[in-house]
């Protein structure tokens, strides 16, 4: 059973489009995350929720939208997209915010916008 | 100077060697340290954590922090080509992932 599920694991669009990438937990968790990993391979904290609450929104373009319809869903639409958002987008969860509850990862989504 | 600086690699090893992963640091306030291990076209997995200066091992991995001199290691004994992947540094200054500033990865390759 996989842990932490995102779809698409692939995505080529179009500059302009919104698209949408959905990522499920079935741990039991009570925090997800949005990561952004670039061509750099820096990884960064886009979003976190807890207990379906936003807790972290890091300086992102508010064209990003998480929304988290229950604790084991946490989905990332994103509107107008630009070629700067090609990257791998990450969704991970954990028991709790803090460090001392370890994340687990999804096998992330590599969005390329032409 | 970026907040955290890591070799990209790749660093290519013979299986059985030591190997000797780091991480240098410009934020004297990080206390709270991690190694991923993240292989080809997955999500990172998290190794060790460690809080404030120290060493602490686990199996074939240990995870020393220098805080004196803003210095991270990670030392894998007996390497497995198993071991091939992109290990990523991460730490913070506060207890949350709020404020978790990831290392760009080094990229390790194991040779049988």
């Amino acid at each position: 059973d996989t842990a932490v599920s995102q779809t698409p694991k692939y995505l080529v669009t179009q500059m302009g489009n919104d698209k949408s990438i959905k990522c499920e937990q079935n741990l039991g968790h009570d925090t997800m995350y949005w990561y952004k990993q670039d061509s750099k391979k820096f990884l960064k904290i886009m979003f976190s929720y807890n207990n379906k609450e936003l807790i972290i929104n890091e300086t992102v373009p508010n064209r990003f939208s998480p929304k988290s319809p229950d604790k084991a869903h946490l989905n990332l639409h994103i509107n107008s997209l630009e070629l700067g958002d090609s990257a791998v987008y990450f969704c991970a969860s954990s028991l709790g915010p803090t460090l001392q509850e370890t994340q687990y990862f999804g096998p992330g989504t590599r969005l390329l916008v032409l | 100077q970026k907040e955290v600086e890591q070799d990209p690699g790749p660093l290519s090893v013979p299986e059985g060697a030591i190997v000797s992963l780091n991480c240098t640091y410009s934020n004297s306030a990080f206390q709270y340290f991690m190694w991923y291990r993240q292989y080809s076209r997955k999500g990172p997995e998290l190794l060790m954590y460690t809080y404030s200066s120290g060493n602490k091992e686990d199996g074939r991995f240990t995870a020393q922090v220098d805080k004196s001199s803003k210095y991270i290691s990670l030392f894998i004994r007996d390497s497995q080509p198993s071991d091939s992947a992109t290990y990523l540094c991460a730490m913070s200054a506060k207890p949350g992932y709020s404020t978790l500033t990831f290392g760009k990865g080094t990229m390790l390759l194991v040779s049988p």
